[in-house]
């Protein structure tokens, strides 16, 4: 089946610092990944869609300079928080779909990011 | 307002009992529900995506229901094993948006 590859599983940096997260769909092609953040026992919070080819879309609260989006291509989107800091810990799971998927799609879920900021 | 919700909060039984977990939702219009299994520090899996006009659908030991009158899916876990301790997550797809996410139901089976 369809696999969306996450990476890096886990990453510790410093607070100030900048991390990049990247989400592959390896063997199907996606115009659109989501990007999704989950604190300790509660559920998926969407963050951003990223649309290959143009700007992301921002959920409401979510800051667009501080957590930077880019779809360069049909199979790679990349997360980057600028800046960290310890509030910015959590864990970060991407999304693909088909490109040009019916509504019931089958959505495929990366592996998720343990980021820790120190 | 669309939402999801789901009960148990938790859940513990015994390996090789079955269990079933509940979701409402007040999604509109209603376009999928999807079950997804969540284990600990990783991504969430599929297990089962149902339209309005499926009213069951089955994977394995994992069964679910749809009933779109009420609104209401159910996730029935046959024979449950060890690796099935987990978070369950009912997520409900409104027509042309995106995945409305319930709090998920952690299960916990025991030896």
């Amino acid at each position: 089946g369809a696999v969306v590859s996450q990476h890096p599983s886990r990453v510790i940096c410093k607070s100030g610092t900048s991390v990049k997260i990247e989400c592959r769909s390896l063997d199907f092609q996606a115009t659109t990944m989501f990007w999704y953040r989950q604190f300790p026992k509660q559920s998926l919070m969407l963050m951003a869609t990223s649309n290959e080819g143009s700007k992301a879309t921002y959920e409401q609260g979510v800051e667009k300079d501080k957590f930077l989006i880019n779809h360069a291509s049909l199979t790679l989107s990349t997360l980057t928080v600028t800046s960290a800091h310890p509030e910015d810990s959590s864990f970060y799971i991407c999304s693909a779909r088909y490109a040009g998927g019916a509504e019931n799609t089958e959505a495929f879920f990366g592996q998720g990011t343990r980021l820790t900021v120190v | 307002k669309n939402q999801v919700e789901q009960s148990p909060q938790s859940l513990i039984i015994l390996e090789g009992k079955n269990c079933t977990l509940q979701c409402n939702y007040t999604v509109s219009p209603f376009s999928n529900l999807r079950w997804y299994k969540q284990d600990t520090g990783r991504g969430p899996v599929s297990l089962t995506i149902m339209t309005f006009s499926e009213n069951t659908k089955s994977n394995g030991r994992y069964t679910a229901t749809l009933d779109a009158d009420t609104k209401q899916s159910s996730l029935h876990i046959t024979a449950s094993q060890l690796s099935d301790s987990a978070s369950y997550i009912c997520v409900v797809t409104p027509y042309g948006q995106n995945f409305v996410f319930g709090p998920g139901t952690r299960l916990s089976v025991l030896p």
